[in-house]
């Protein structure tokens, strides 16, 4: 089955930029989409397609694509970043969707 | 304002069967994709279905053949019947919505009901 890779961790400084990267073999072909969940929370959409954000997101949230990498990088990180990251993609078929293993982002 | 709140959760045993709903307000379900999504606890996130705005299905291969998504379009309401139930499906269950003209952007999420298969 399809899967995406993202790293289990990345920590950081406050003002700091914070890269979060998530690869699949799909990623080429189909758009990615990255969630942010804190704890006790629902998942929140935060870059849509590859790079869109949507309204009422913070401009330090971005998001790139290059080849079967996608990246989600936090600008000007602050403690209130701190949560949990998950890409999400489709696989080859455009049916299903797989969300990546996670990553913890830790401000310290 | 787009709300949605699921309902249904509970402690089930093994083998068992449940029906989750998630109500939807500020939306139509005939407009929308509507997604339910899972997390076990102390773990990362699982698509799990869809049903689209024209009514048909699709589920990841983890739950196929045992969980059905359907819905009621008169109360905008979106139903996962959960079948043959195991220990490994104990989780937060989400309903999460895609809009039509952005199907893949899962932009509202419920709160999430916990599904417990136990003993």
């Amino acid at each position: 089955s399809y899967e995406l890779t993202q790293s289990p961790s990345v920590s950081v400084s406050p003002g700091q930029t914070a890269r979060i990267t998530c690869s699949g073999d799909a990623l080429p072909k189909q758009y990615a989409y990255w969630y942010q969940q804190k704890p006790g929370q629902a998942p929140a959409l935060i870059i849509y397609k590859d790079s869109e954000r949507p309204s009422g997101i913070p401009e330090r949230f971005s998001g790139s694509s290059s080849g079967t990498t996608v990246t989600l990088t936090i600008s000007g990180v602050q403690a209130e970043d701190e949560a949990d990251y998950y890409c999400k993609s489709a696989d080859s078929s455009g049916l299903h969707y797989v969300f990546g293993t996670g990553t913890k982002v830790t401000v310290l | 304002e787009v709300q949605l709140v699921e309902s249904g959760g509970g402690l089930i045993q093994p083998g068992g069967s449940v029906r989750l709903s998630c109500a939807g307000s500020g939306l139509r379900v005939t407009t929308s994709y509507m997604n339910w999504v899972r997390q076990a606890p102390g773990k990362g996130l699982e698509w799990v279905s869809v049903i689209y705005s024209g009514g048909s299905t699709v589920y990841a291969d983890s739950v196929k053949g045992r969980f059905t998504v359907s819905r009621d379009t008169s109360k905008n309401t979106v139903f996962l019947q959960m079948n043959s139930l195991r220990v490994e499906d104990t989780a937060v269950y989400y309903c999460a919505r895609a809009p039509y003209n952005e199907s893949s952007a899962f932009y509202q999420w419920g709160q999430g009901t916990l599904v417990t298969v136990s003993s």
